[in-house]
């Protein structure tokens, strides 16, 4: 089966950095997405990696191993308003979203 | 950037109602639309695929003949919840992703919360 898997909970102190990883086993791979959920609203966009290596935006960087199925969402200079859960979403063979349960990250001041 | 408005952003209503949904994709053509059901403090619950000009596509457990989806064009679909009871309230969320190819970011709508009395 398809599976992906996250930390359903991670604590970090304001100012900060923390890493989210992610690990999948899909059939097939075209790409791997974080995004961001804060609570009670939808989903936004934060990366997309297809390639392996680094993929640096701000103070968020994403990073990718296709041969390991693994990724990992870096969050630097963390601020109170990163409290959030962020979800790792797999592209499989058909071009279907698989999505992981989320990670539900607190920042504490 | 890609936008994708969701109306109504809030439903309160009697048991036993049927509500739509309307999800528009804003500055792009969206073969494929995509809708979620979340409970709270759960994971987003993929309910079906929305094509356009053909039948959705449901997941296993979905009764598509509660949740009635339509995508008559490139910009929009809906989600009628027919005849909703208490069990139903949840968050509702759709998503488009761009025609063109099948690893573009879907890009969500706001969505709808929606609350049967």
């Amino acid at each position: 089966g398809q599976n992906i898997d996250q930390p359903t909970e991670m604590t970090a102190t304001e100012g900060a950095i923390v890493q989210i990883n992610c690990t999948y086993q899909t059939s097939g791979f075209n790409g791997l997405f974080w995004y961001q959920q804060h609570a009670g609203e939808a989903p936004t966009f934060l990366s997309y990696n297809v390639l392996d290596g680094l993929e640096e935006k701000g103070r968020f960087s994403s990073f990718l191993s296709r041969s390991k199925g693994y990724s990992y969402l870096l969050l630097k200079e963390l601020q109170m308003k990163d409290s959030a859960s962020y979800l790792c979403a797999v592209v499989d063979s058909n071009y279907q979203l698989i999505w992981g349960a989320g990670t539900k990250l607190i920042i504490k001041p | 950037g890609a936008v994708v408005s969701q109306h109504p952003s809030w439903v309160i209503c009697k048991s036993g109602t049927s509500v739509k949904i309307e999800c528009r994709s804003l500055d792009f053509q969206a073969t494929t639309m995509f809708w979620y059901r979340q409970f709270p403090k759960q994971s987003l619950m993929l309910m079906a695929t929305s094509n356009e000009g053909s039948k959705a596509t449901y997941e296993q457990g979905v009764e598509k003949d509660k949740f009635l989806i339509n995508h008559a064009s490139l910009t929009l679909s809906t989600l009628t919840v027919t005849s909703a009871h208490p069990e139903d309230s949840s968050f509702y969320i759709c998503s488009a992703r761009p025609t063109e190819t099948g690893n573009q970011p879907q890009h969500f709508g706001d969505g709808t919360r929606l609350s049967i009395l």
